[in-house]
Order: structure tokens, then sequence, then C-alpha cells
């Protein structure tokens, strides 16, 4: 079946570093997605993996490990307007996307 | 017009009546998505389209159609809202084509069915 989990709730400090895991199951793997929605807005898009490795956009960096069906989104030097829901999602060959129930993160001071 | 709009914003409607969203872009994206979101459960697909004349049904897509008749527009009626159809509805677009053809989202409409 498909599948994705993630934690629901996360807590860190503001200047801290965190990561938020993302496990899947899918018959036909072809991305994956993280997204961070601010409560009350629409999703927006942070990063992509399709190969296996780590991507690093600013303060943002996520992990694809395709053989272990995992990723993580790490994000360094944290700051208050971090606090959001970040959805892990992946495209599957068959379906054109797959969310997971996201993870609410929040910064404290 | 610049990237995905929606239409209303929000909206409260008696249950048995009919609905309808309305969702358009500028970019030229191929591919639509309707979406749900509701407390705990993520975003679940209603319907899709990946071109202009098709479309697909979602996970949950029962209670709802789609309609697209042109790459711009993708619609989503509700025939006869009930309490269950209360939720907040995103329109997201892709371009269909790219190695990472990722999806925008547009602002959303919170729906209240009485």
């Amino acid at each position: 079946g498909q599948n994705i989990d993630q934690p629901t709730e996360m807590t860190a400090t503001e200047g801290a570093i965190v990561q938020i895991n993302c496990t899947y199951q899918t018959s036909g793997f072809n991305g994956l997605f993280w997204y961070q929605q601010h409560a009350g807005e629409a999703p927006t898009f942070l990063s992509y993996n399709v190969l296996d490795g780590l991507e690093e956009k600013g303060r943002f960096s996520s992990f694809l490990s395709r053989s272990k069906g995992y990723s993580y989104l790490l994000l360094k030097e944290l700051q208050m307007k971090d606090s959001a829901s970040y959805l892990c999602a992946v495209r599957d060959q068959d379906y054109p996307f797959i969310w997971g129930a996201g993870t609410k993160l929040i910064i404290k001071p | 017009i610049a990237g995905i709009t929606q239409a209303p914003t929000s909206q409260i409607l008696a249950a048995g009546r009919r609905m309808t969203l309305r969702c358009t872009q500028d970019m030229r994206h191929n591919a639509m998505y309707w979406y749900r979101q509701d407390l705990g459960l993520g975003l679940r697909l209603i319907h899709y389209s990946n071109t202009a004349g098709t479309t697909g049904k979602g996970e949950v897509p029962d209670g709802y159609s789609v309609s697209r008749a042109n790459t711009d527009d993708f619609p989503l009626t509700l025939a006869s809202a009930v309490p269950s159809q209360t939720s907040v509805y995103f329109c997201a677009s892709s371009d269909g084509e790219g190695a990472v053809n990722e999806q925008f989202f547009g602002p959303g409409t919170r729906l209240t069915v009485l």
C-alpha cells in the first residue's frame, strides 16, 4: 500500500537545529517533496529529492534514502518564523501525490 | 492574476445546496488538483486533471465533481452539500513536465456546511 508517516508535533528552541523525519511506502517512487505551511495559509514548496543523499538550500536541507523509504528535513538556526507545519509528500508513478499528515513545529524563544 | 486564485475565500452553506468552488491559474500549467485539508488528516486528493479535457478521481471523490474545459480553470462542484464536507479546500497546479514538477497552491477556500 501507499503510506507516509511523520511525527505529529515537535518543539525546538530558537537558534537550534531540528530534524523532521518522514517514512514512506509506495510502489512506484518518483520523488519526495517537503512543503511548509503556516497556519491559515497554503502550503509552499521547500525541497525535492529523487536521488539518495542530501540537498541543501540555505538553512534548510533535505535527505533521502530510497532503500529505507526515509527522508528528513533539517532546519538550522531556527527562527520564530519557522513555526509552521511541514508536509512530506511522495510522487508515485501511478498517483499524483501522496501526502503525510504534517508535522507541526513549535519554536520557543 | 499571478499564480493561482480561488473563489470564494470562505463560504457558509446550508446542507443540500449546490456549490461550485472556482480555481484559475495563469501559469499555463497542464496539471491541476483539488484537495481538502482537515485537522489531523493532512491533504487528501479529491480530483485531478493531467491536462485540459481529462480528469481523474483521487482519494475522496464522492460527492464532488470537476471539469477541465480549458487549461486555466478547474472548478469543483458539490452537488448537494453535507456537513462532512466542511473543510478547507485547496486548488493546486503543476506544469506536468520537468524534473521537479512541484505543485503550486492557491490560497484556499474555507467551506462550512450547516
